[in-house]
């Protein structure tokens, strides 16, 4: 089976632009969740959504949004980047929704703000 | 609120020896789950284990083995005689369960170097 995919892997993006990130989900897997890993804060939840609906969020602005689309395969997009926003982006899949199942992580996208 | 506490932030044995990473968590909820991962240099978080709050059986898999006391409110883990392979960075981790939320609460990890 294959594991959960990221696209892309790498990013350079500049202030003030915006950035959109995908996510594959383990086929059959109906929950994916985004988390931030940065030097200084770790690794920090962003939002979770399963059947198409966010269902929940962290602390994060509203810079940053997602999607899930029917197929289960989630976006997210982070709008007037910050040289903040510069992390590693982990997206993570499971089979139900809350801490029932495990949650399997793709490799991440690393994105750089210049 | 929830917090995962790591207080080894690194952590170099050479191989063979055992070595036993800390982590210690706080959370108001009497249902929760308990996970260890591990993130190796390509950054991928391997998921190893997750624990609920009513199992305090600790478990064994190969060298990898966990101590779950909720009398102190820890969930330790310990590999037995180490090897390079081992090298990578240890996230403790903590979930709510009742409201099915899936927000896993990350402690800020434990890098551990083995050296041949």
């Amino acid at each position: 089976k294959a594991g959960v995919t990221q696209t892309p892997r790498y990013l350079i993006k500049t202030r003030g632009q915006q950035v959109t990130l995908s996510c594959s989900p383990i086929s059959g897997h109906r929950s994916v969740s985004w988390y931030q890993q940065t030097p200084g804060q770790g690794l920090q939840f962003l939002f979770e959504y399963f059947s198409e609906t966010q269902r929940n969020k962290g602390n994060f602005p509203g810079r940053f949004s997602g999607r899930q689309f029917s197929n289960s395969r989630s976006e997210m997009n982070v709008s007037t980047l910050e040289l903040g926003d510069s992390a590693l982006y982990l997206c993570a899949s499971s089979l139900e929704q809350g801490a029932r199942s495990e949650q399997f992580f793709g490799p991440g996208t690393r994105l750089t703000v210049l | 609120a929830q917090k995962v506490t790591q207080a080894q932030t690194e952590i170099s044995v050479v191989e063979k020896e055992d070595v036993t990473l800390d982590c210690v968590y706080e959370t108001r909820d009497t249902t929760y789950y308990l996970f260890w991962y591990k993130q190796p240099p390509s950054g991928e978080l391997v998921f190893l284990i997750r624990r609920n709050s009513f199992d305090e059986q600790n478990e064994i898999s190969g060298r990898y083995s966990w101590n779950f006391q909720k009398s102190t409110s820890s969930f330790n883990f310990t590999i037995t005689a180490s090897q390079v392979v081992d090298s990578a960075v240890y996230f403790c981790a903590l979930s709510e369960a009742p409201t099915g939320r899936r927000a896993l609460t990350f402690g800020s990890g434990t890098r551990l170097q083995v050296q041949p």
